[in-house]
């Protein structure tokens, strides 16, 4: 049962452009959502997270935006570079003073020249 | 700093192996964790330790073990391998307050 659902699977844009990705929970406990960002053959790095009293998070080109309502976030990324190519993970977790993160399936960024 | 380390990096092993999944790591974190990343599904938790002396069951810990060895250091065990362990994993540590660092991986495969 996948609990973060993430979309889209890969997703192609040009340099300066906005990608967007987006996923969605089901758990209403969840009270923490990061973002990571993974290269090649790399571990996960966190990139920006978000908690449910704000709506919106931004930091440097990346921004998350956040509905509690409709259990979802995205992911913005402003003038995207072709160093930004890289699969973008979300997740999902209950913040009990640990994370136990839910990750959403990853979605695969290429941002052409 | 090295921060979080894994070995070994890649590792071939024949159904019925058994090996370790050796990590540490060097900020003084209390939470660590062990996920395998597989095509298509994301990263899944295996099993965690939220502080020394503790460990507990995550998401996919069937054909597991682990061990928090000190502070530093949180081991995952392969019993008797099997080639739906083939997979990358990945130890990661917490800072607290969500800030989780994870590791290089390594790259199992079993035959």
């Amino acid at each position: 049962q996948q609990q973060v659902k993430q979309s889209p699977q890969s997703l192609i844009v040009q340099k300066g452009g906005i990608p967007i990705i987006n996923c969605a929970y089901e758990n209403t406990a969840f009270d923490y959502f990061p973002w990571y960002q993974q290269f090649p053959g790399k571990g996960p790095a966190l990139l920006i997270a978000i908690r449910p009293d704000v709506s919106e998070k931004k930091e440097g080109r990346f921004t998350i935006s956040f509905n509690k309502s409709a259990k979802q976030f995205s992911l913005h990324i402003m003038d995207s570079q072709p160093g930004d190519s890289a699969t973008y993970f979300c997740a999902a977790s209950i913040d009990t003073g640990f994370q136990k993160l839910v990750f959403g399936t990853g979605t695969r960024l290429l941002v052409s020249p | 700093n090295a921060g979080v380390t894994q070995t070994p990096k890649f590792q071939v092993l024949k159904t019925g192996q058994s090996m370790t999944l050796q990590c540490a790591q060097d900020m003084n974190h209390n939470s660590m964790y062990w996920y395998r990343q597989d095509p298509g599904m994301g990263l899944r938790l295996i099993y965690y330790s939220a502080s020394e002396g503790t460990t507990d069951k995550g998401e996919v810990p069937n054909g597991y073990n682990v061990s928090r060895l000190n502070k530093r250091e949180f081991s995952l065990r392969l019993e008797s391998a099997a080639p739906s362990q083939t997979s990358v994993y990945f130890c990661a540590s917490e800072r607290g307050a969500g800030w989780t660092y994870f590791g290089p991986g390594t790259r199992l495969t079993v035959l």
